[in-house]
């Protein structure tokens, strides 16, 4: 069966430090990958979306990156954070191919950028 | 772009009463998925709806797609304390795109 990791779950970082947040997926090959950002009470937000290795799309201008080194891994940085980066992000799969499909959120990781 | 709106925001409901969210999209879509975020938690897939005017019952919630593929609705008969969180609509409007356009969901408290 398919799993999505998630890490770390819960961080407190000094405005203007870097950041990275990883999720990999499991038990399936060639996925979409997504990172939303969900602030305070609010809806989702699609920041990047991956169909591929290597292949990012960008949906909101900002001082974040994604990156996909392997089929299954994703990674969202940022080189300074801002205090309006504080928020919880959470990294989605959906089956590969075209077209948007269900997906399947990791656990999310609780930014608080002081 | 597309947009897709959601009402109510909130609502705080007896145990025991019904519960309706509704999801109106700007455009057609190809299809609306529901999920539903328990407090701290993260969006859990409920149910994908795709033909026109397709009703679909999961034991006491009742979805519905509109005949024009553009609303929708959840409906949760008599609520119980689990069905506390938020519930989103999203909507895929096909035409080979990537990305699902969340409502901003309604967030909904079940008083005992």
């Amino acid at each position: 069966s398919q799993t999505i990791h998630q890490w770390p779950a819960t961080l407190v970082q000094p405005v203007g430090s870097p950041l990275s947040l990883e999720c990999t997926v499991e038990g399936t090959s060639n996925p979409n990958l997504y990172w939303y950002r969900q602030a305070a009470g609010r809806g989702l937000q699609l920041l990047f979306y991956s169909v591929g290795i290597g292949q990012i799309s960008s949906e909101v201008p900002q001082n974040l990156s994604a990156s996909r080194p392997q089929d299954r891994q994703f990674i969202l940085s940022s080189k300074k954070l801002l205090l309006s980066d504080s928020g919880f992000y959470l990294c989605a799969w959906s089956g590969g191919g075209t077209g948007a499909n269900v997906l399947t959120f990791g656990a999310g990781s609780r930014l608080t950028v002081l | 772009g597309q947009q897709v709106m959601q009402i109510p925001q909130y609502q705080h409901v007896q145990e025991g009463e019904d519960f309706t969210t509704y999801c109106n999209s700007s455009t057609t879509l190809s299809n609306i998925q529901w999920y539903k975020q328990r407090p701290g938690g993260h969006p859990v897939f409920l149910i994908q709806l795709v033909k026109s005017g397709e009703v679909k019952k999961q034991k006491r919630l009742t979805f519905q797609f509109g005949e024009a593929k553009k609303n929708s609705s959840l409906h949760i008969t008599a609520t119980q304390t689990t069905d506390v969180g938020t519930y989103f609509c999203a909507g895929d409007s096909g035409a080979g795109s990537y990305q699902l356009t969340f409502g901003k969901g309604t967030k909904l408290s079940v008083i005992p």
